[in-house]
């Protein structure tokens, strides 16, 4: 079956521009989770929704970054006034159900460049 | 979530078995050990996870130790397409917290 998917595979943009990065998570699949890695690092957490809800944004940096997934499916990461510290691979996961038993699949990424 | 050590970089010869070690001397009884691996330019990939006992499947074998402390990831037969960075994570909590992980590189 399809696997995670998200657009755009690349983004460039310049520094204080606004981005939106799209996850399209496995089908049925009710917990959505977005990470982000930067070169030479191992994936960090930034927000995991369970359904439509943000369950845990702890790992979000600052008030900037911003995610919704209104019907429990797609999910977009904003970042507002993007600075250059932004630049990073964006990877999104999704689980059947959240819970420590339950594997997450990732997607490819989107690498954002900000210039 | 525990902590995990593992070593940086291991080399492997193509067609042997890969043996990647893990330590989680402070893992809890309820957190899972979990295993992933990342080729350049890609997502995690999942490879296996467990509780207490071993597991295996299509991909590799894990193997945790009786006091949980340890574990040892096992590729039977690397093919150079294993060559990777390989993630192990102590997991109680819905997100995982990713370690710098291990550089596999198998050479012909």
């Amino acid at each position: 079956g399809a696997g995670v998917s998200q657009t755009p595979s690349n983004k460039v943009t310049e520094k204080g521009k606004y981005v939106e990065l799209r996850c399209d998570p496995i089908s049925g699949h009710t917990a959505l989770y977005w990470y982000r890695q930067s070169l030479g690092q191992g994936p960090e957490f930034l927000i995991y929704f369970q359904g439509t809800g943000a369950a845990d944004d702890s790992g979000l940096p600052n008030d900037r970054f911003f995610a919704v997934r209104p019907e429990g499916s797609v999910s977009t990461l904003k970042i507002q006034r993007t600075e250059r510290g932004d630049s990073a691979v964006y990877l999104c996961a999704s689980s059947k159900q959240s819970g420590a038993g339950e594997t997450q699949y990732f997607g490819p990424g989107t690498r954002l460049l900000v210039l | 979530d525990a902590k995990t050590t593992q070593p940086p970089s291991m080399d492997c010869a193509e067609g042997r078995a890969a043996n990647l070690p893990c330590n989680h001397s402070t893992i809890s009884g309820n957190e899972y050990v979990y295993w992933y691996r990342q080729i350049h330019s890609q997502g995690p990939q999942y490879i296996i996870h467990g509780l207490k006992n071993n597991e295996t499947n299509e991909m590799a074998s894990l193997i945790i130790t009786e006091d949980r402390k340890s574990s040892t990831l096992i590729l039977p037969h690397a093919t150079l397409r294993d060559t990777a960075v390989y993630y192990c994570i102590v997991r109680v909590v819905n997100d995982m917290r990713f370690g710098a992980g291990t550089r596999l590189t198998v050479k012909p």
